[in-house]
């Protein structure tokens, strides 16, 4: 158990929906990051947050938007749905924003019908 | 933006046996490699990492090893066991003061046979 909490575990919804996946990091991480893993894409970074700030942004679609809260949790919001986001989404975190490795989540299992 | 390729894409071992898997990056500034490893309905599970000041690292059974003028590094597993089939994942990033962006390869599904 790594210690960092992803809820729902899965989700299933319609194309055009929008959804919120939840994340707690694990207790001391100030640092929080969202990944996204699909057959075609394997695992790539999204976003990264810092103690509620962004520090970094990978090829996150301007339809997704995160922010994480004063208590650390972070939220993605995945809006006008489509097929092809259906994918696992991985939250990870850090003491710091650099030179700490990231722990990973479970993930949620978004699938879209 | 940094690429990491990863070989091979499928391996299959006899228990008891090494295994070696093997990642190559595209930006030279990267200096963070660690790996991770992924079991059926779980997150990746960091098991090793080093940084670019260091050629070898090593804990237990698992190695491994970087080559910054080739940008290459590689994972060792020795002595496997069932418990070591997973899909393994190794991953690049540039560490700035303030942020982190992992890159990761395609992963490697390791088989361990008995």
């Amino acid at each position: 158990d790594s210690g960092v909490t992803q809820t729902p575990k899965h989700l299933i919804t319609a194309t055009g929906q929008r959804v919120t996946l939840r994340c707690s990091p694990r207790s001391g991480d100030l640092s929080v990051y969202w990944y996204q893993q699909s057959l075609d894409q394997g695992l790539q970074f999204l976003i990264q947050y810092y103690n509620g700030e962004e520090r970094a942004k990978g090829n996150i679609l301007e339809r997704f938007s995160a922010q994480q809260f004063p208590d650390l949790h972070s939220e993605l919001n995945l809006s006008s749905l489509e097929l092809g986001d259906s994918a696992l989404y991985f939250c990870a975190s850090s003491v710091y924003p650099s030179n700490q490795p990231q722990h990973f989540g479970d993930g949620t299992r978004l699938s879209i019908l | 933006g940094e690429n990491v390729e990863q070989h091979p894409s499928t391996l299959s071992v006899q228990e008891g046996d090494s295994a070696v898997i093997k990642c190559t990056y595209s930006d030279s500034a990267s200096n963070y490699f660690p790996w991770y490893k992924q079991e059926l309905g779980k997150g990746p599970q960091l098991i090793i990492d080093i940084r670019s000041n260091v050629g070898e690292k090593k804990d237990q059974r698992i190695a491994v090893t970087l080559n910054k003028t080739a940008k290459h590094f590689s994972l060792h597993i020795t002595e496997t066991q069932p418990e070591d089939s997973a899909v393994y994942f190794c991953a690049a990033s540039i560490d700035t003061q303030g942020a982190q962006k992992l890159v990761f390869g395609q992963g490697t599904r390791l088989t361990i046979n008995p």
